[in-house]
């Protein structure tokens, strides 16, 4: 089944050490996105990739990076995990001639200590 | 950019009854408002979608009507099931695909 898959699902840093959450897809989307949700809040979206251009939201922390190897896999690099950064990291993808329309990944519990 | 205003933040309804959650959005280049359901714990799911080219879409117990003059849209959950109880967001988009903009989510709570 085609589908958006995030690993791990769950990941345990040290406060400062730096982390890399990843995301892979099997629609052949061109557009891929990461969104940050903290508990009891709404996704915040952080940046998004259509094809290979990269595209930052204005209040995304620059401690947050994202690389983009290949259509298929995106990567979220936190340089310096604040316990503020504690959150579920969702992985989204869509095809622009459907825009707007969005499938989600399940998700990734990041927890700092 | 865009804003999307979500009410209530919570809501409690007798099982069967009606749920109304409203949303309004600031953008007037948004043309695209899905609605999702979260579980705790879980991804959101998208139980329905509306584009500015359409007043109203209806999906058995789930319907959302769209306003663009008034820039406000609506989902509606007629005869609830504990099973719909969750939280749901709504959302607006552009349609270059830049991604979506959340309201704040209600707490949709289904009292037996």
């Amino acid at each position: 089944d085609a589908m958006v898959i995030q690993n791990p699902r769950y990941q345990v840093t040290q406060f400062g050490k730096p982390v890399t959450l990843s995301c892979s897809q099997t629609l052949n989307h061109n557009v891929m996105y990461w969104y940050q949700q903290k508990s009891s809040q709404a996704p915040k979206l952080l940046f998004h990739y259509y094809d290979k251009d990269f595209n930052n939201e204005a209040d995304t922390p620059d401690n947050f990076q994202s690389r983009r190897p290949n259509t298929s896999f995106c990567f979220l690099d936190i340089r310096s995990p604040g316990l503020g950064d504690a959150a579920m990291y969702l992985c989204a993808t869509s095809q622009d001639s459907t825009p707007g329309e969005q499938f989600f990944g399940p998700g990734t519990r990041l927890t700092v200590l | 950019g865009e804003n999307v205003e979500q009410h209530p933040s919570t809501l409690s309804v007798q099982e069967g009854d009606s749920a109304v959650i409203k949303c309004t959005y600031s953008d007037s280049a948004s043309n695209y408002f899905p609605w999702y359901k979260q579980e705790l714990g879980k991804r959101p799911q998208l139980i329905i979608d509306i584009r500015s080219n359409v007043g109203e879409k209806k999906d058995q117990r789930i319907a959302v009507t769209l306003n663009k003059t008034a820039k406000h849209f609506s989902l509606h959950i007629t005869e609830t099931q504990p099973e719909d109880s969750a939280v749901y967001f709504c959302a607006a988009s552009t349609v270059r695909a830049d991604g979506l903009t959340f309201g704040k989510g209600t707490h949709l709570i289904i009292q037996p």
